[in-house]
Formats: structure tokens, C-alpha cells, sequence
């Protein structure tokens, strides 16, 4: 069986650029977290969704934005890319908001 | 005080060993507590959910104090294999004040020496 899926798994992007992370969760699963992690730390929230409906934000800028598709996949956008948003963008799925979720592999995520 | 908190460590101790993690939180309402292990570079991984009645699995044990808002995670008889960031999740409901966010802690290193 599949796990969760993201894309790309690695990024090079220049400050001020807009970059798009996908994810495919688990077959069956309808929910889907972001998480942000910088070295030496826990993830950090960003998004989740369930149902294709936003049920959590993070302290995250308006420049983070995403959203869930039919299918339960997911896409995460950041806008103008700053040199401290350099980190490994982690999503998670899991069948409802609150049961355990399981990680993709992350996209690693480079802004110069 | 952080909504999680975790000891970082780094917890250094010789295989065999038995080494306990605490994990704090300070939402009374979170309803659902889980502990992830993470190897350097690499996703998060389910270790274990912590269920109210504490739970165990093989050299692992999880345990939920909820008047003292903590859960632990002990791991008996220590392997090189445990080295590893262990991560504590606390989750709201949404319901009573409890938020949906999933809050990690930073984490706390084991290193499980020869």
C-alpha cells in the first residue's frame, strides 16, 4: 500500500519566488496536516484540512496558503519567499483530524 | 510556558538501559496524545498512541498523567537501533476550547551507546 506521497522531494528556489508542495495521502485517509521543521526542532503546524475544509491554522503569514482537492490531495503555496522559510515541509494524513496521522517524506525546501 | 514542552536532551546511555521521556502540556482540554520517533534527515514515524489507561508495545510503554497534564514514554532494555529523536503530539477536539492543532515538542534525543 502507498504511503503518504509529496512532491518534490527537493527545492531550490530564490527569494521573492512562489513555490507549490503536493502531497497524496494515504488511500482512505480525508485528512491532511502541514507541518513546517527547521533543524533542531518539532514540526511546526501550518494547515490542516479535512474534508476538503480548512480546520486548523497555524501562526503562519498570509503568504502560506492551501487547500485539499476532491481526491484528498493537497497542495501548499508560499508566496514570496523569504530566506527564513528555508526548511522541511512535512504533510501528514490520517483519517480524521484528531487520530494518528502518518508522514510523507517531506520536501526540503531551499530558498537563496 | 510552551503549549508542549520536551526535555532535548541529549539522553546518552549504554544499550540495555531503561530511559524514561516526560512530555508537558498546557491545554487541559487536548484529547489525544501520541509519540513519534524521528531519525536524523528523515519524516516523523508513529511509534505509539498514549491512551488514557497507558499502553504498551514490546520495550515500550506509554503512560497520560492528565491531572498533571503529562505523558511519558519509557523504553525498556535500550537497542543501538533506539537512537533516534523521540516526539511527543498533543491534539485538541475542537470542541470545549480544544483546538484542532496538533502540537509537537522539539523532540529529545536518545543516543544508545555500545
Amino acid at each position: 500500500d502507498a504511503g503518504v506521497t509529496q512532491s518534490p522531494t527537493h527545492l531550490i528556489k530564490t527569494r521573492g519566488q512562489q513555490v507549490t508542495l503536493r502531497c497524496s495521502p494515504i488511500s482512505g485517509h480525508k485528512s491532511v496536516s502541514w507541518y513546517q521543521q527547521v533543524l533542531g526542532q518539532g514540526p511546526q503546524f501550518i494547515f490542516q484540512y479535512y474534508e476538503k475544509e480548512e480546520r486548523g491554522r497555524g501562526n503562519f503569514p498570509d503568504r502560506f496558503s492551501a487547500r485539499q482537492f476532491p481526491n484528498y490531495s493537497s497542495e501548499l503555496n508560499v508566496n514570496a519567499l523569504l530566506l527564513g522559510d528555508s526548511a522541511l515541509y512535512l504533510c501528514a494524513s490520517s483519517s480524521t483530524p484528531t487520530e494518528e496521522a502518518f508522514f510523507g517524506q517531506g520536501t526540503r525546501l531551499t530558498v537563496v | 510556558r510552551k503549549e508542549v514542552e520536551q526535555d532535548p536532551g541529549p539522553f546518552n546511555v549504554p544499550e540495555g538501559a531503561t530511559v524514561a521521556f516526560n512530555c508537558t502540556y498546557s491545554n487541559s482540554a487536548s484529547q489525544s496524545f501520541f509519540w513519534y520517533r524521528q531519525d536524523c534527515r528523515k519524516e516523523p514515524k508513529l511509534l505509539m498512541s498514549v491512551y488514557s489507561s497507558g499502553n504498551e508495545d514490546g520495550r515500550f510503554t506509554a503512560q497520560l498523567n492528565r491531572a498533571s497534564q503529562y505523558i511519558s514514554l519509557l523504553i525498556r532494555d535500550s537497542k543501538l537501533s533506539d537512537s533516534a529523536t523521540y516526539l511527543c503530539v498533543v491534539n485538541g477536539d475542537g470542541a470545549s476550547g480544544g483546538s484542532y492543532i496538533p502540537t509537537f515538542g522539539r523532540g529529545t534525543s536518545l543516543i544508545v551507546h555500545p
